[in-house]
Parts: structure tokens; sequence; C-alpha cells
């Protein structure tokens, strides 16, 4: 069965630095989402790209954020400059636009620690 | 915009029992329903989805919920859990139309009692 991929498990960066969170979503969706979870918080929405741009963005989606799809099977977050308040778990989705298969397939997450 | 409330944060549960766990959102246009469960250490899987069509609908593990238009809800009910239940529920919501993407409610951390 098809699957959302993400790399890596777990990553652990120090504050002020880059990371990149990678996904290879299912190759004949073609709406990305990005979603991430505090810590025993609900999950929120970041962003959304569809036809190589961004699509819709929340307000956490500020300018330390910015989201690729550099090869056709990469979806990418990268997050700048990164902040206390980024450790979370990053979930990458796909989806398939058509109305019978609505649902937004979720890959197992990126558990981002900033330390 | 759209919103979802799950009342309860934690419910705990004797095995073999019955269970529901409650779902109410807000939406001034028409909706898609979803419920995701999440066990420890994993990621988000599809339990069910309500999609249009009738209001009961069923989804993997035994578990179904039932989509009520008056009451903005959408419960999710199993006559008799296990052990294996245990796991976060998360009610969503989403309209069908735009990029359709999924607005959560905080969750119910559903607990199995031997």
């Amino acid at each position: 069965e098809p699957e959302v991929t993400q790399t890596p498990s777990h990553q652990v960066t120090q504050m002020g630095q880059e990371v990149i969170l990678r996904c290879v979503p299912i190759s004949n969706h073609l709406y990305f989402y990005w979603y991430r979870q505090i810590l025993g918080q609900k999950v929120e929405f970041l962003v959304s790209f569809y036809n190589n741009e961004i699509s819709e963005k929340s307000e956490i989606f500020d300018d330390q954020f910015s989201v690729e799809r550099p090869d056709g099977s990469n979806f990418t977050l990268k997050i700048r400059s990164t902040k206390l308040e980024d450790s979370a778990m990053y979930f990458c989705a796909s989806r398939n636009p058509g109305r019978a298969n609505t649902e937004a397939f979720f890959g197992q997450g990126t558990r981002l620690t900033v330390v | 915009a759209q919103s979802v409330t799950q009342l309860d944060s934690q419910v705990p549960v004797f095995e073999e029992a019955p269970v529901e766990l409650r779902c109410n959102y807000s939406s001034s246009v028409s909706v898609y329903l979803f419920w995701y469960v999440q066990y420890p250490n994993q990621g988000l899987q599809l339990l069910l989805k309500y999609l249009s069509g009738s209001t009961l609908v069923k989804g993997i593990n035994g578990f179904e919920a039932e989509f009520n238009k008056s009451q903005t809800s959408f419960h999710l009910r199993k006559p008799s859990v296990h052990i294996s239940d245990t796991a976060e529920y998360f009610c969503a919501v989403t309209t069908p139309f735009g990029n359709e993407k999924l607005t959560f409610g905080t969750g119910t951390r559903l607990t199995i009692i031997p």
C-alpha cells in the first residue's frame, strides 16, 4: 500500500540552526501539507502546497519557514533559525484531489527537538 | 472558518465495555468529517470518514461514527474495546473545496483498563 514517508524520524538541533525536514508524498497525489503537533497539544495546520506553490499558510508559518518540492518526489520543510518553541512533531500529508478519495494520508512524523 | 470541539480530553474504559468519544464541529458551509487515531509514538492513521450519503459510517478496528447535522456532531463509538485501542483519537473537519486543509480537535486519550 502506498504511504507517505518522512525522514528523519527524530532530529535534535541547536537553537538558531537551520533544519530541513523531508517527506516523500504518495506518487500520484497533488496536494501536500505540513502540520505540527507540540507535545500534548492538538495537530495544527502549517501550510498547503499545490501546483508548485503555497496555496494556504497559517499564522504559524512565518518567514522562518519555507517549503519546496525540489525534484518532483520530495517535499521539504525548512526552518531557517530554529527556536525552542519549534520543538514539536511535524507531520507531512498528501492528498489526491479527486472527490472520492479526499482523505489526507499522513507520514509517521519527524520529532524535532531544539536545544 | 471551521472548528472542532472534543469535550473529553481523557476517557478511561474497562476492557470489553462500549465507548463513545464525542466530537462537535462548527462550520457555516458543508463539511467532510474524519476520525484519526494516533497510537503511542506513531503517526496519524485514518479510522473513518464522512463525505456524504449514509450518516452512519464504519471504519477500521470495529469503530463507527454517526454524522448528525442538526446537532453538528460526529461521535465515535465502539461496542467493545480492547487493550490495543489505547491511543489518542482526533476528530477533524474540512470543507469540500479549496485545499481541504484539516482542522483538528484537541484529541481524546482513550485508556483501556484491563
